[in-house]
């Protein structure tokens, strides 16, 4: 069972700002079948990032995706008021099986 | 307009049941995959169930198998989860989730979400 681990826990960042998120596997994944999803509060979660690097349908440039092998990355270029939210990995793998990681929070500060 | 809506949740005691619904509209119900994604108060999301587009296979997180059916019917482009036996740890808002395949079975269409809560 492949393990997803999201770092940091809380990032506390300004509007403007660039926002950097990991998510690390516990084995090697197929890029292809790693999605990035964000959540406000109240609001069910949105998929902004599919295939690592592939922008979900009306997502903003200022997000994107990258990494392969155990290590991927998330990148908000400047922060904009309404990017305050959870965000959370998730991969697809065989049996099958979807996990998610638990998320990171990026709140202003 | 894409969508899929829940009903069916509520409030039930331990070892209950409760049978969650999803209706789908916009898209070809019987092309995708479907599934469950719950998210415990507080707490992050967890995938409990998928169903292939014609229904014939069924996958279950652990915590769930044997207590939980998924089901659905794409002559009514509906999605259902039967769920028995019914734990405290099972108190939840419950997603109904489009798994796109070209999408590396990311899950791009969500409903806004039926809360459960077990409880006495």
């Amino acid at each position: 069972e492949i393990v997803l681990t999201q770092s940091p826990g809380t990032l506390s960042l300004s509007p403007g700002e660039r926002a950097t998120l990991s998510c690390r596997a516990s084995q090697s994944l197929t890029s292809a079948y790693l999605a990035w999803y964000q959540q406000k509060p109240g609001q069910a979660p949105r998929l902004l990032i599919y295939g690592a690097s592939s922008r979900a349908t009306g997502i903003p440039d200022r997000f994107s995706g990258s990494g392969s092998g155990t290590d991927f990355t998330l990148t908000i270029s400047r922060l904009e008021p309404e990017d305050f939210a959870v965000y959370y990995c998730q991969q697809y793998g065989t049996s099958p099986t979807w996990t998610f990681g638990q998320g990171t929070k990026v709140e202003i500060k | 307009e894409v969508q899929v809506v829940e009903s069916g949740g509520g409030l039930v005691q331990p070892g209950g049941s409760l049978r969650l619904s999803c209706a789908a509209s916009g898209f070809t119900f019987s092309n995708y995959w479907m599934s469950w994604v719950r998210q415990a108060p507080g707490k992050g999301l967890e995938w409990v169930a998928s169903i292939k587009p014609d229904g014939s296979e069924r996958y279950y997180v652990d915590s769930v198998r044997g207590r939980f059916t998924i089901s659905r019917d794409n002559g009514k482009n509906s999605l259902h989860l039967e769920m028995n036996s019914l734990r405290a740890e099972d108190t939840a808002v419950y997603y109904c989730a489009r798994a796109r395949m070209a999408a590396g079975y990311a899950f791009d269409i969500w409903g806004q979400g039926t809360m459960v809560t077990v409880s006495s």
